[in-house]
Parts: C-alpha cells; sequence; structure tokens
C-alpha cells in the first residue's frame, strides 16, 4: 500500500482565499483525522470520521473550517476565508478500528502558508 | 480528559549513547501508548507502541516501558546513530470501543557522530 497521501504538499495564498487539502487514507482503514501541526501548539486534533461519519468535530478552529469524505477513500479540509493564523502544517491520519486505540498513520503533510 | 506531558523537549547525545524519553499521563483508563518519530519535512510515523496488559516491549534498539500505577510510559534508544535524529512525541489513547490519540510536545533528539 502506498500509505497515507496528501495532496498538495505546499500551499501558499493570500488572505481571504479559498483553500482545500486532500486526503486518500490507507485502503481498508475506517478510520480518517485531521491533526494541524505549529511549533506553539504542537499536534492538534481537528476533527475525525468513522466510515465516512463525521465523528468529532470539537477541535475545528473556527466555522471557516469545514471537513467532508464522500466515500471511504478521500477527503478534504476547507478554509474559507483563510487567514495568516492558519499557517501551519496540516496531516491527515488513518486508522483501523481496535478497542482502546488503534494505530495511525500519518501522511506527509500539507505546509500551508497565508500571506 | 487526558493530559499527556513529555520531558525532556531536547536531548543531545554522542552516537553510540543511550537516550531516554519520558511521558506521564493522567487518566488511569488509558491503556494504548505509542511512540511516534518525525524527521524534518515529513509525517509523524509510528515506531513502536505497548498497551496495557504488558510491561515492556523491545524491537531491536528501541524499548518502551509502562509503569500504569505511576501513570507514566518511556522510550528508550540503545547505541544510538545519527539517523536516529528526530523529533519523538509520545501519546495515550482511552477508555474501550475506540478513543483519539492525546499526544506529548514532543522531544527533538539530536545525536552527534
Amino acid at each position: 500500500d502506498a500509505g497515507v497521501i496528501q495532496s498538495p504538499r505546499h500551499e501558499v495564498t493570500e488572505m481571504g482565499q479559498e483553500v482545500t487539502l486532500r486526503c486518500k487514507p490507507i485502503s481498508g482503514h475506517d478510520y480518517l483525522f485531521w491533526y494541524r501541526q505549529t511549533m506553539m501548539r504542537g499536534l492538534e486534533l481537528l476533527i475525525y470520521f468513522n466510515n465516512n461519519v463525521p465523528i468529532d468535530d470539537s477541535g475545528m478552529p473556527e466555522d471557516r473550517f469545514s471537513a467532508k469524505m464522500p466515500n471511504a477513500s478521500f477527503s478534504t479540509l476547507k478554509i474559507q476565508p483563510s487567514e495568516p493564523r492558519d499557517s501551519a502544517v496540516y496531516f491527515c491520519a488513518s486508522s483501523f478500528f481496535r478497542s482502546g486505540g488503534g494505530e495511525q498513520y500519518f501522511g506527509p503533510g500539507t505546509r500551508l502558508t497565508v500571506t | 480528559g487526558e493530559n499527556v506531558e513529555q520531558h525532556p523537549s531536547t536531548l543531545s547525545v554522542q552516537e553510540g549513547d543511550s537516550a531516554v524519553i519520558k511521558c506521564t499521563y493522567s487518566d488511569s483508563a488509558s491503556n494504548y501508548f505509542p511512540w511516534y518519530k518525525q524527521e524534518l519535512g515529513k509525517g509523524p510515523q509510528l515506531i513502536i507502541d505497548i498497551r496495557s496488559n504488558v510491561g515492556e516491549k523491545k524491537d531491536q534498539r528501541i524499548a518502551v516501558t509502562l509503569n500504569k500505577t505511576a501513570k507514566h510510559f518511556s522510550l528508550h534508544i540503545t547505541e544510538t546513530q545519527p539517523e536516529d535524529s528526530a523529533v519523538y512525541f509520545c501519546a495515550a489513547s482511552t477508555g474501550s470501543g475506540y478513543s483519539t490519540l492525546t499526544f506529548g510536545k514532543g522531544t527533538m533528539l539530536l545525536v552527534s557522530p
């Protein structure tokens, strides 16, 4: 398997623009996670899905952030409108169910810079 | 909710030395403890994990120990090599059924040749 795939790897955009990040999880995994990583806050869980259904979005910072998972092999994280404070590395991870927590496998990340 | 503390934040060792990174957690219901290695420009990679029914697990030069009574777990790397240089994260997961991971803040390990 190719692992978790994310695109784009780098995104530079201007404040106010819409940004869409994409993720393809590992085939057969039934959980998908979106994280944000910054120096100040470390790794933060934004939202996660189980069988394509959003389970907990309490980590989504504002209404400007939204995430979808239309099928088992694709998810998007959208920021509209983007702001400079959204600059961070965004990771997607996937996992399979295991009681007490399954191993999460991370993608390479998307480095977002909002100017 | 769960809180995971990780120490030290940076660790410098000479090649061939051992390195130890320690984490404590707050929720006694936590029962899964993975460790991730993150190299520059890459995503975190799972390197070893331990579940609460064992006290120690080894995989070649790395090992993890768990003390449930004290609510702490540690990563041990022996015979360190320059390619071990990276940021290491511990995490904890609670409860029965599926639960999410709470991560520590990370330890930057630098191994000098």
